[in-house]
């Protein structure tokens, strides 16, 4: 069962503009991460977020945590025409049989 | 460019069919994954070796069967699937065993057609 619901589940956005996205899970988390997926590829991890952290960076990429209302955003600054890809969040549960289980996911388009 | 590799790229397979996906990483990670993910939808995970012995099976029918044959390579063998198995087939792995919130990295995937 999927652990996350992402908002938007589908952005158009204009090249140069910033790009965000958000996710809400509903156990205790160890971490969260954001993976990006091209159309058809494997996902490629972006960045990975523990539950003491509340933001990190990552070039353009910002992460928020709010542990207390389970949510995340994903800001893309500057987007770019490459920054095109389905982005999922994905967390490890806090407790017993860990395994990483990915949100819905949201479709980001970037219009050159 | 990712370091998990899967082959073939391609299947398409009649439902009589045996057929095996195939993976293989070389970074020296104990944990490797099979996720299953239609279009549109989110990854699905399917199971998990963890220092080569299975630790997860998320429950999926007989018709799909997991071989972990050594640290490196995990394979998926199908025999008698249905063509609502059509799918991308994603193959991971991370570097501790399944359970320490690491990062898992992803092959390309193998995108299956059943006929």
């Amino acid at each position: 069962s999927q652990q996350g619901e992402e908002d938007p589940q589908a952005l158009s956005i204009q090249e140069g503009e910033n790009a965000t996205m958000n996710c809400s899970y509903k156990t205790s988390i160890n971490n969260l991460q954001w993976y990006r997926q091209n159309s058809g590829r494997g996902l490629v991890h972006l960045i990975l977020i523990r539950s003491n952290e509340r933001e990190k960076h990552s070039g353009r990429l910002r992460v928020t945590l709010d542990t207390s209302k389970k949510s995340s955003s994903l800001l893309i600054t500057a987007s770019r025409a490459a920054d095109t890809a389905s982005y999922f969040c994905a967390t490890y549960p806090n407790f017993g049989n860990e395994k990483l289980t990915f949100g819905t996911g949201t479709r980001l388009t970037i219009i050159p | 460019d990712t370091e998990v590799t899967q082959t073939p790229k391609h299947l398409v397979m009649g439902m009589t069919n045996k057929k095996s996906l195939k993976c293989e990483q070389h970074m020296g990670h104990r944990a490797m994954y099979w996720y299953k993910q239609k279009a549109k939808k989110p990854p699905e995970l399917m199971f998990v070796y963890s220092y080569e012995k299975l630790s997860i099976n998320e429950s999926v029918p007989s018709r799909f069967s997991p071989e972990c044959p050594n640290s490196s390579l995990l394979n998926l063998h199908l025999h008698a699937l249905q063509p609502e198995d059509s799918a991308l087939y994603l193959c991971a792995s991370s570097r501790q065993g399944q359970g320490y919130g690491n990062t898992i990295y992803f092959g390309e995937g193998s995108w299956l057609t059943v006929v």
